[in-house]
């Protein structure tokens, strides 16, 4: 089955240390998002990619990158994970960024020692 | 600024009878609306939607409903089954391109009792 895959699901980092959550999909879509989502509240949009095109969310922080080194990959960095950067981190993907349905993967867990 | 609303954070429904799951919104250029059902440990899926030229939007057991005068969508889910129980989001967008990007709801977590 065409689907959107994180891994890890769970990730343990330190305060300050570098941290990479990875996204693959078989879906061939051309639009991948990356949300965080802290407990109770909505999704919040980080950045995507069309394509190679990045675009970043005016009030994301610095802190928060983003690589898309072929249509199937896509890696979210976190240079300096700060406690307040714990969270579920969620990505998307989407058939153009018209009125379609967003899909999303099971999230990856992040957990700041 | 929440510009998507989902102003109850739980329901709870008996097996059988009708699940109404309402969401407002306060931006009048949104023109695409969506349903996200999500269960524990697993991310959104994505459930239904609707365009801003359409009042309703039919699936199976899932229907739809857009009042755009009162910036108002429901979710009607007949007959609840407690496979359902889970939490669901509302999310809305403007368009398409780099503009058009989803805003969502906190979510409703619903409870469908035997």
């Amino acid at each position: 089955d065409a689907m959107v895959i994180q891994n890890p699901r769970y990730q343990v980092t330190q305060f300050g240390k570098p941290v990479t959550l990875s996204c693959s999909q078989t879906l061939n879509h051309n639009v991948m998002y990356w949300y965080q989502q802290k407990s109770s509240q909505a999704p919040k949009l980080l950045f995507h990619y069309y394509d190679k095109d990045f675009n970043n969310e005016a009030d994301t922080p610095d802190n928060f990158q983003s690589r898309r080194p072929n249509t199937s990959f896509c890696f979210l960095d976190i240079r300096s994970p700060g406690l307040g950067d714990a969270a579920m981190y969620l990505c998307a993907t989407s058939l153009g960024r018209g009125n379609q349905p967003q899909h999303f993967g099971d999230g990856t867990r992040l957990s700041i020692l | 600024d929440q510009q998507v609303k989902q102003n109850s954070p739980s329901l709870s429904v008996q097996e059988g009878r009708i699940s109404i799951l309402n969401c407002d919104y306060t931006n009048s250029m949104f023109d695409y609306f969506l349903w996200y059902k999500k269960y524990p440990a697993e991310g959104p899926t994505f459930l239904i939607s609707i365009s801003s030229i359409k009042d309703k939007n039919e699936d199976g057991r899932f229907t739809v409903f857009l009042n755009k005068s009162a910036k108002h969508l429901s979710l009607h889910i007949v007959p609840s089954q407690p496979g359902d129980s889970a939490v669901y989001f509302c999310a809305a967008k403007v368009g398409g391109g780099s503009q058009g990007n989803l805003i969502f709801g906190k979510g409703t977590k619903l409870s469908v009792k035997p």
